[in-house]
């Protein structure tokens, strides 16, 4: 079963554009991942933040975590249309541990 | 390999028929996790393994699935007698528990069930 919800389900934005995703648990994480997944295509690992960190940067990439709150947002700076994918976070209870996903985000960037 | 490999890339097969999937993990990683993509949005988690053993089997049903990943060779996934409803993209995943556990994936095997 999911872990948690991602909001917004699809969000729809023009090239250049920043686009941020939000993603909540249910509980305790030791890691929060976040995938993306081209149409019909696997996962690409992204980014992951540990539960001590409150902040991670990748590239255009920027990943929070909150704890307390049980939430995590990714935010893509000046999006591009190669960027158009589902965004998944998924968290893991353990290093080693299985991966519960949430539920995705449909970004689509439009040129 | 640096890549994590999953053949075939899809896979048709009758109801009641054998379905047999394979994965090679990236070289060096111990970890190997197989998921179930049913739906475009929902991952459902089927089986670990640490080496050659298997590490939590919490999501497998255990009647028609089992899964071996046996010393040099691919670990594979087998679903006897498959139904309509395993119809669904497997993916396999590998991490290295030295570092900090990311999970890399393959690009899946897509089973269509008729």
């Amino acid at each position: 079963s999911q872990q948690g919800e991602e909001d917004p389900q699809a969000l729809s934005i023009q090239e250049g554009e920043n686009a941020t995703m939000n993603c909540s648990y249910k509980t305790s994480i030791n890691n929060l991942q976040w995938y993306r997944q081209n149409s019909g295509r696997g996962l690409v690992h992204l980014i992951l933040i540990r539960s001590n960190e409150r902040e991670k940067h990748s590239g255009r990439l920027r990943v929070t975590l909150d704890t307390s709150k049980k939430s995590s947002s990714l935010l893509i700076t000046a999006s591009r249309a190669a960027d158009t994918a589902s965004y998944f976070c998924a968290t893991d209870a353990w290093t080693g541990s299985r991966l519960t996903f949430g539920e995705g985000t449909q970004l689509t960037v439009n040129p | 390999g640096e890549e994590v490999a999953q053949t075939p890339k899809h896979l048709v097969r009758g109801e009641g028929q054998k379905a047999k999937l394979y994965c090679a993990p990236i070289k060096g990683h111990s970890y190997v996790f197989w998921y179930q993509q049913v739906l475009k949005n929902e991952f459902k988690f089927l089986i670990s393994f640490q080496n050659e053993n298997v590490f939590d089997e919490t999501g497998m049903p255990k009647e028609r699935f089992s899964a071996k990943c046996l010393p040099n060779s691919p670990c594979s996934l087998e679903i006897q007698a498959t139904k309509l409803e395993d119809s669904a993209v497997y993916f396999c995943a590998s991490s290295q528990r030295r570092e900090d556990g990311e999970q890399y994936f393959g690009p899946g095997t897509r089973l269509t069930v008729t």
